[in-house]
């Protein structure tokens, strides 16, 4: 079974630093992008940022309103793609998903989501 | 940037079939995609590449795209489609949202 798995979400401080995981197992992730989406309380799906892959020479793009806070890694090898975020703030609170994709018989890109990581942003 | 437009809201009574229309710019180049997000649950992936299912996904769900709008359609609908559904798409760039649209049955 193809799966994603973050975690690392946490209480935080406002100012502080957290590190966010997302694993995929059941299948390689290499050759595909992987996003990062938030969903604060009661609101919709929030795009954060995304990493391609190597061929693409991991380009990474984010979310103009994050002021540059976040960045995303992957490590292929672990299959793994991280997100750091710093001088977090109180409105960064938020379930985030990992989200990246397979391709199908005929080459189409299906989409896989993860379950979310909450992370919380308080004093 | 693309912006993606839902309905805030659509109501049924069981059986009956809803519709979820997406309207926007990006459509007309990229293709759409639905997500249903049940209360306290992560998104799942209802249709890819404008109408088609992933497995395990019903044939009563099915999707369309004409060119600026994209609709879900859920036939028969079921108590358990209540919940929340999103169109997406992806650019070059980045993953563009609708709000999001709550689905009730009742």
């Amino acid at each position: 079974e193809m799966l994603l798995v973050e975690s690392g979400g946490a209480l935080v401080q406002p100012g502080g630093s957290l590190r966010l995981s997302c694993a995929a197992s059941g299948f390689g992730f290499s050759d595909s992008a992987v996003h990062w989406v938030r969903q604060a309380s009661g609101k919709g799906l929030e795009w954060v940022g995304r990493i391609k892959s190597k061929a693409n020479n991991y380009a990474t793009i984010y979310d103009v309103s994050l002021e540059g806070r976040f960045t995303i890694f992957r490590d292929d090898s672990k299959n793994t793609a991280d997100l750091f975020m710093r001088s977090l703030k109180a409105e960064d609170t938020a379930v985030y998903y990992c989200s990246t994709y397979f391709f199908d018989s005929s080459g189409y890109k299906v989409d896989l989501w993860g379950q979310g990581t909450q992370v919380t942003v308080s004093s | 940037s693309y912006e993606l437009t839902q309905p805030s809201s659509v109501s049924v009574s069981p059986g009956q079939t809803a519709r979820i229309n997406c309207s926007g710019d990006v459509l007309a180049e990229k293709y759409s995609r639905w997500l249903q997000q049940r209360p306290g649950q992560a998104p799942k992936l209802l249709i890819y590449k404008d109408s088609e299912r992933p497995s395990g996904i019903p044939e009563r769900i099915s999707g369309a795209n004409s060119r600026t709008t994209a609709t879900l359609t859920i036939s028969g609908a079921q108590v358990e489609d209540e919940g929340d559904y999103y169109c997406y798409s992806a650019t070059d760039n980045d993953l563009v949202f609708g709000g999001g649209t709550k689905l009730t049955v009742l």
